[in-house]
């Protein structure tokens, strides 16, 4: 069965460049979710969209920002990255089932993201 | 607020022992949604399991089953006969019902290390 698709895997930049992260979902799901996981740390979510409109926002810091587009995938972008920026940073995606139910979110491989 | 916690930081076992991952936690919502991922050491989050606020049955999947008691608070997770390959970090997760935010909140994870 076709997955998230995360590209790329790995990533280095240096402090003060800018990243952008893809997300492909699985076909027909209609909500994407970005999580960053720090080393030894849970996933913490931060942005949401659902049918290419942002649905829910976490603690993103404000140099980031995301989008979805028409095709459902999704990207991050990151400018002025910091030391702190480093993670593993995943992509999930999920079909409403309803809008009064919760859907199960199927995670990416994920991007390591390494800031020198 | 909504709260997953995860008392047990790492646990260690022989192979073919059985193990409980237990998972405690808060939600002032009646409708809300329970899950289980698996971490193994290659990084990906790998979906084992979602359980309903409305629904208490547990269930037994091959050498997994899950303990879904409210009155508790609790989500716990068996492994029986575990077995190398079952090394891994397990994340505990909540989400609200209701489709207003369908984030997950994670806890802080339990490490299972599978001994030969």
């Amino acid at each position: 069965a076709a997955g998230v698709i995360q590209s790329p895997r790995h990533l280095i930049k240096e402090k003060r460049e800018t990243a952008t992260l893809k997300c492909y979902p699985i076909p027909r799901h209609d909500t994407v979710y970005w999580y960053q996981q720090g080393p030894g740390q849970d996933p913490q979510f931060l942005i949401s969209f659902y049918e290419k409109m942002q649905s829910d926002k976490g603690s993103i810091p404000d140099r980031f920002s995301a989008q979805q587009f028409s095709d459902y995938h999704s990207e991050l972008n990151m400018s002025s990255l910091e030391l702190g920026d480093s993670a593993l940073y995943f992509c999930a995606s999920s079909a409403r089932d309803s809008p009064q139910l919760v859907d199960t979110q199927y995670f990416g491989p994920g991007t390591r993201l390494t800031v020198l | 607020a909504q709260k997953v916690t995860q008392a047990q930081t790492e646990i260690s076992v022989v192979e073919k022992e059985d193990v409980t991952l237990d998972c405690v936690y808060e939600t002032r919502d009646t409708t809300y949604y329970l899950f289980w991922y698996k971490q193994p050491p290659s990084g990906e989050l790998v979906f084992l399991i979602r359980r309903n606020s409305f629904d208490e049955q547990n269930e037994i999947s091959g050498r997994y089953s899950w303990n879904f008691q409210k009155s508790t608070s609790s989500f716990n997770f068996t492994i029986t006969a575990s077995q190398v390959v079952d090394s891994a970090v397990y994340f505990c997760a909540l989400s609200q019902g209701g489709g207003a935010t369908n984030k997950l909140i994670f806890g802080t994870g339990t490490l299972l290390a599978v001994q030969p």
